[in-house]
This record gives C-alpha cells, sequence and structure tokens, in this order.
C-alpha cells in the first residue's frame, strides 16, 4: 500500500545499472523462498523462488541467490528500468497444518529507479 | 490468470463497529490467508484457512475472527474495531500444496476512527 515503505530502507539506482536486493532470513529448516514485488496501491506480486536445494535460480532480467549458511538471500535486477521501482520482498516458507504454508515475510526495501 | 479480490479498496469505520472484509479467488485454491501489513512491519498473518469450514490462527488472531463457509470466499471479521486496527488487509491464496506461492488481493484500507 501506499504507507508500507515509511520507515523501509531504500536502494537508489539509475536506469539501466544493475540492482542487488538482500534479505537475511531467520529460520534455518525455511526449504522455500520467495520474492514479491509491490507497487504503490497493489497488492505484492510474485517475482520468483528458489527451493532449499538450490542455491541460484535465474528469470527474465531476475536472478535469485541463496546462501543457505548465513542465511541470506538475494534478487538481483538487471539492467534496471523505471516499471521496477516498487518496494520487494523476501519471504520465507514453513509448513503449517495439512497442506498450507506460512510465509514470513522480510520487511521490505524500496527500490527507486532515477533516470 | 489467477485473480484474487477483496470487497472494497478503502473503507472508514468508527470504534466499536463490526467490520466485514470479504475476500474471493477464482482459482479453486485450497489455502486463504489474511494479512495486515503496517509500516516498518512488514505483513503479518491473521489467519488461514486450508480448508472449507477450517481455519486457524496466525501469528495475530486477537481481535478479529474468520469464516470460510465455500471454498471461493475467506471472510475477515473485525468483531469490534479499534484504532489499533488501521492497517492495509491483504487476502491471499494458494494451492494445497506445501511449496506454493500464494497469490495476493491488491488490499483493503482500513481506517478505525
Amino acid at each position: 500500500g501506499e504507507s508500507v515503505g515509511l520507515h523501509l530502507p531504500t536502494l537508489s539506482v539509475q536506469e539501466g545499472d544493475n540492482s542487488i536486493i538482500n534479505c537475511a532470513y531467520s529460520n534455518s529448516a525455511s526449504d522455500y523462498f520467495i520474492w514479491y514485488k509491490q507497487e504503490s496501491g497493489k497488492g505484492p506480486q510474485f517475482i520468483i523462488d528458489i527451493r532449499s536445494n538450490m542455491d541460484k535460480r535465474q528469470g527474465q532480467r531476475v536472478t535469485v541467490l541463496l546462501n543457505k549458511t548465513v542465511k541470506h538471500l538475494s534478487l538481483q535486477i538487471a539492467a534496471t528500468q523505471p516499471g521496477d521501482s516498487a518496494v520487494y520482498f523476501c519471504a520465507e516458507n514453513s509448513p503449517l497444518t495439512g497442506t498450507a504454508s506460512k510465509l514470513t515475510f522480510g520487511t521490505g526495501t524500496r527500490l527507486q529507479v532515477t533516470l | 490468470d489467477v485473480k484474487v479480490t477483496q470487497s472494497s479498496r478503502y473503507l472508514v469505520k468508527r470504534t466499536g463497529e463490526k467490520v466485514f472484509l470479504e475476500c474471493v479467488q477464482d482459482m479453486d485454491h485450497e489455502n486463504m490467508f489474511w494479512y495486515r501489513q503496517d509500516p516498518g512491519l512488514g505483513l503479518r498473518l491473521i489467519y488461514f484457512s486450508y480448508d472449507v469450514k477450517m481455519k486457524e490462527k496466525g501469528d495475530i488472531p486477537e481481535g478479529y475472527s474468520v469464516s470460510r463457509e465455500k471454498k471461493e470466499r475467506f471472510s475477515l471479521i473485525l468483531e469490534s474495531a479499534s484504532t489499533n486496527q488501521t492497517s492495509m488487509y491483504l487476502c491471499a491464496s494458494s494451492w494445497g500444496l506445501v511449496k506454493s506461492e500464494q497469490f495476493f488481493g491488491p488490499g483493503t484500507r482500513l481506517t478505525v476512527l
């Protein structure tokens, strides 16, 4: 939502540069991770996911890296565009009742793309 | 495309009122979730449901209840709204898989006066 960014760390990058957004997670048993993008006034939108048996996964212009040793995730965006400006959340998955999973979200990072 | 819709984008209520937030998904998902989103706190899980008529507490259930009478619909109820429940409320749904992304609705901005 529009007020979600009031206390967020902000990453400012120039259009065309690569962006790296970092996230530390807390549960060493987490086995699935997701990056979401949230534009102002909208709900979070899935970008890319990675399972714990992988350390890297690539999508279109995005790459997620997972370092389980230090419990760290990063999202790399290549050739950042103005449309990439948003708040980015990482989320770690842990099982709940039945087949439901719980996603625990980080507090988010605001990406600002300058022209 | 998966579509998750929420009944209102903006809502203003008074302290003590009973508030209903509705969420509908059109992908036959087993699981549905309610979160609230506050500055600096990220998204916090209020309640979730993994089947019709089934519900489970999340991390911050106090002051809320939920109802899931049909698979596609999950309602969040504030029995007696308070000012500290002013927030952005997000509904999400997912398939019945342990590792499955959640699809979010656009959110309801609730202000309690």
